[in-house]
Parts: structure tokens; sequence; C-alpha cells
């Protein structure tokens, strides 16, 4: 069975405060993939990253960067400088087969980014 | 930019009639799903279809429900007698044939409200 924990539920901050949201999942595979989804208000998920369990390197993507753990079976994910912009709700998620066609969503963490 | 198109955006049916949601997919993707999210809460893999018949469904996914693909770009989900638990939001997604980069597009979510 496949299991994803955010432990954080809701997380707030002032605008240009970095932030890290947390991410555990446990598998018994050894290949599978990793994902993080972001839901703004509006409720439609939008794809941020996938990551596949090969692949260790940090990743960055202009203000979000990735930091992949296999020894502790996490996938944080920190907003440098966060924006009003950034407040959504953000999901990490595991799929076994890199097609997505099976994933396994966390709890979800609500960041709201204030002035 | 292609994208999966969901109607309705929300849908308010009474308890035990039956309701179906619609979605384009992308068009040269082969792979369909349907995932669900009860407010405030994780949102959950329902049903995978390829080449016309279920290859993978979660235990949310029982007798009530039903996908078909009644035309070349068509994907519904029938309930077939809704009831007040079903209240959610339901994500159509799609993708291509299966490789290494592939991901799931998500819809923007039909809100279904029982009554």
């Amino acid at each position: 069975a496949q299991k994803v924990t955010q432990a954080q539920t809701e997380i707030s901050v002032v605008e240009k405060e970095d932030v890290t949201l947390d991410c555990v999942y446990e598998t018994r595979d050894t290949t599978y993939y990793l994902f993080w989804y972001k839901q703004p208000p509006s409720g439609e998920l939008v794809f941020l990253i996938r990551r596949n369990s090969f692949d260790e390197q940090n990743e960055i993507s202009g203000r979000y960067s990735w930091n992949f753990q296999k020894s502790t079976s996490s996938f944080n994910f920190t907003i440098t400088a966060s924006q009003v912009v950034d407040s959504a709700v953000y999901f990490c998620a595991l799929d076994p087969t890199g097609t997505a066609s099976k994933l396994t969503f966390g709890t979800g963490t609500r960041l709201q980014v204030t002035l | 930019e292609p994208e999966v198109t969901q109607t309705p955006s929300h849908q308010v049916t009474q308890m035990g009639q039956e309701v179906i949601l619609r979605c384009v997919p992308i068009s040269n993707h082969l792979y369909f799903y349907w995932y669900r999210q009860i407010l405030g809460q994780k949102v959950e893999f329902l049903v995978s279809f390829y080449n016309n018949e279920i290859s993978e469904k979660s235990e949310i996914f029982d007798d009530q429900f039903s996908v078909e693909r009644p035309d070349g770009s068509n994907f519904t989900l029938k309930i077939r007698s809704t009831k007040l638990e079903d209240s959610a939001m339901y994500f159509c997604a799609s993708s291509e044939p299966q490789g290494v980069n592939t991901e799931a597009f998500f819809g923007q979510g039909t809100r279904l409200t029982v009554v």
C-alpha cells in the first residue's frame, strides 16, 4: 500500500518569506514517481513537478525548488520569496507507474500568503 | 495550449437521481481518469480507462459508478443513484501513451452537490 503524508495542514506566511512544504511518502515499489500539484481557490489542479525515484537531484524552477531525499522518503517543496498569488492548497502525490494513472495524494497543505 | 475540459462546472442534483459528468480529454491522449475530492479532503483516484475499457478502479468505484467513451472525444462518469456522500469535486484527467515523461493533465473539475 502507498501513503503520502503532508503533516502541515495550514501554513501562513508574510509575503517575501520563504516557506517549505513537507511531504513524506511510503511505498514498497522500487520505482515510483512523485508529484506536486497546486490547487488555487478556483479549484483546478495545476501540475508543478514530477520526479522519478532514481533521480535524487534537487530541482529549481524560478522561485520553486524541490528537495528529494530517498533516505528519509521525503520530497519537500520550497517557495522562495513567497507572493500572495502563491496562496493555494498544495498536494504531494505518489504514483508507481510514472504515468500518473493512479496517483495517491496527500491531504494537502493550505498556504496563505499575506501582505 | 491543449486542455482537459469538464462540463458542467457545477451540478446540483437530488438524492437518488442519476447524474452524468462530462469530460473532453486532450485529443491525442489515450488514457483517461476520474478522481474525486470531497470538500476539504484529499484527491482520491476513482478509475482509469484505456482502449475502451476500465484498466483499474478503486474501492470507491462501486456499481453505482460507470464510465464511458461514447464517441471519439467525450469521456463520461455516470452515477446511477446519487447519495449525499457523492457530493464532491470530480476531476477528469488524461495522459498520452505511457512513457517516461507522461503526466496526467487535469480538468478544472465539476462540483457535484447532492441535496
